[in-house]
């Protein structure tokens, strides 16, 4: 079972409004990742959680705060963010971050827009 | 700086044909490849990965050739199927904390 779960699918908040997306996975895995994707283009890496510990902030705006309460949950709380912000945001995890063959499995996406 | 490059952004395949998707790397401490398949607005699918100490990986319809002196991976779709239209995404890691550099991605289409 390779299964990344990600809530809600889709989200539509204003500029003003605090809301979270959430990730989990059953895998065991130690390691768990945000990233964001605009139309056309790759996924760009956010943060990555080793252990359950932020071990890369790919220079992310503090609008944008992850948090890993547990080593199967993902959380990302979003506040004040902007429109340019609306994109697909995606979970992976994988067995750890720095294993000579970890592939990272992704979850379906969070598909979210700023009004 | 773009490590990681596809330089076709579109394919078109007829159906039952061999889809052949390239991949082109700069960094050469990249180490370990992987491909992924994407559907408009769902989360990318792992296909199929290779290490650096390999030169093909296979698994079913899906073959990767990775060739480390010309930096150049690709992968095979063979038969190719209309339910393989999607986004293909080459990526890359050289084990820094988890970080995978992908590729801008290529189109796939399978005419039936």
């Amino acid at each position: 079972d390779t299964e990344v779960t990600q809530t809600p699918k889709h989200l539509v908040m204003g500029m003003t409004n605090k809301k979270s997306l959430k990730c989990e996975q059953h895998m065991g895995h130690r390691a768990m990742y945000w990233y964001k994707q605009k139309a056309k283009k790759p996924p760009e890496l956010m943060f990555v959680y080793s252990y359950e510990k932020l071990s890369i902030n790919e220079s992310v705006p503090s609008r944008f705060s992850p948090e890993c309460p547990n080593s199967s949950l993902l959380n990302l709380h979003l506040h004040a963010l902007q429109p340019e912000d609306s994109a697909l945001y995606l979970c992976a995890s994988s067995q750890t971050s720095g294993g000579r063959t970890d592939t990272q499995y992704f979850g379906p996406g969070t598909r979210l827009t700023v009004l | 700086d773009q490590q990681v490059k596809q330089n076709s952004p579109s394919l078109s395949v007829q159906e039952g044909r061999i889809s052949i998707l390239n991949c082109d790397y700069t960094n050469s401490m990249f180490d370990y490849f992987l491909w992924y398949k994407k559907y408009p607005a769902e989360g990318p699918t792992f296909l199929i990965s290779i290490s650096s100490i390999k030169d093909k990986n296979e698994d079913g319809r899906f073959t990767v050739f990775l060739n480390k002196s010309a930096k150049h991976l690709s992968l095979h779709i063979v038969p190719s199927q209309p339910g393989d239209s999607a986004v293909y995404f080459c990526a890359a890691s050289a084990h820094q904390g988890g970080k995978l550099i992908f590729g801008q991605g290529t189109e796939l289409s399978v005419k039936p």
